[in-house]
């Protein structure tokens, strides 16, 4: 089946730096990639759609220049974390519709640690 | 707007019984539904969906849900829990006209032997 990867997977950084997360597509190409947040026991929320050559739509009140979002190829969108505070810290996943009938297959996440 | 409830955050059960777990759906317009697992500090396995068709959709692990238009449910179901199943289940319904998934608030199940 369709794998995504994510890199790094676990991270931690200072308060103010900044982190860039991949995510990749490694058997199939995904025009359209979705970055999510989750709290500790809590559900998925939809941060934006990354679209490959253009811009990415950010849903309602996610920062755009907090979180920048860059689909640069058909199997690699990147999410940076910048200025990055400690309530930042949260576990991002990534997402991309497979070849299949509207499912989607999602990264392995990463875990963000802002200290 | 498409949205999907799952009324339990946790559901117990023993090793080798029925398991259930509940979802609601609102929609407009054709339901397209789907079951996720996470297993902690993973991402989402992909268990099953409905789409069209037959109401009982087989997934994977031996797990099925029925698609209950009337009752607007898709309740997660197996017939022989294994504690192996414990996890955080999660509900989504398909934006409409688009790709995006709107998920559940999640339910914990935990099987004990």
């Amino acid at each position: 089946g369709a794998v995504v990867s994510q890199h790094p997977s676990w991270v931690i950084c200072k308060s103010g730096t900044s982190v860039k997360i991949e995510c990749r597509s490694l058997d199939f190409q995904a025009t359209t990639m979705f970055w999510y947040r989750q709290f500790p026991k809590q559900s998925l929320m939809l941060m934006a759609t990354s679209n490959e050559g253009s811009k990415a739509t950010y849903e309602q009140g996610v920062e755009k220049d907090k979180f920048l979002i860059n689909h640069a190829s058909l199997t690699l969108s990147t999410l940076t974390v910048t200025s990055a505070h400690p309530e930042d810290s949260s576990f991002y996943i990534c997402s991309a519709p497979g070849l299949g009938l509207y499912e989607q297959y999602f990264g392995p996440g990463t875990r963000l640690t802002v200290t | 707007a498409q949205s999907v409830a799952q009324p339990e955050d946790q559901v117990n059960v023993a090793e080798g019984n029925p398991l259930t777990v509940k979802c609601t759906y609102s929609v407009s317009g054709n339901p397209y539904l789907f079951w996720y697992v996470q297993y902690p500090n993973r991402g989402l396995q992909f268990l099953l969906k409905y789409i069209t068709g037959d109401n009982l959709v087989k997934g994977s692990y031996g797990f099925e849900a029925e698609f209950n238009k009337s009752q607007t449910s898709f309740h997660l179901k197996k017939p022989s829990a294994l504690v192996s199943d414990s996890a955080l289940y999660f509900c989504a319904v398909r934006d409409n006209g688009g790709n995006k998934l709107v998920f559940g608030a999640g339910t914990i199940l935990r099987v004990k032997s």
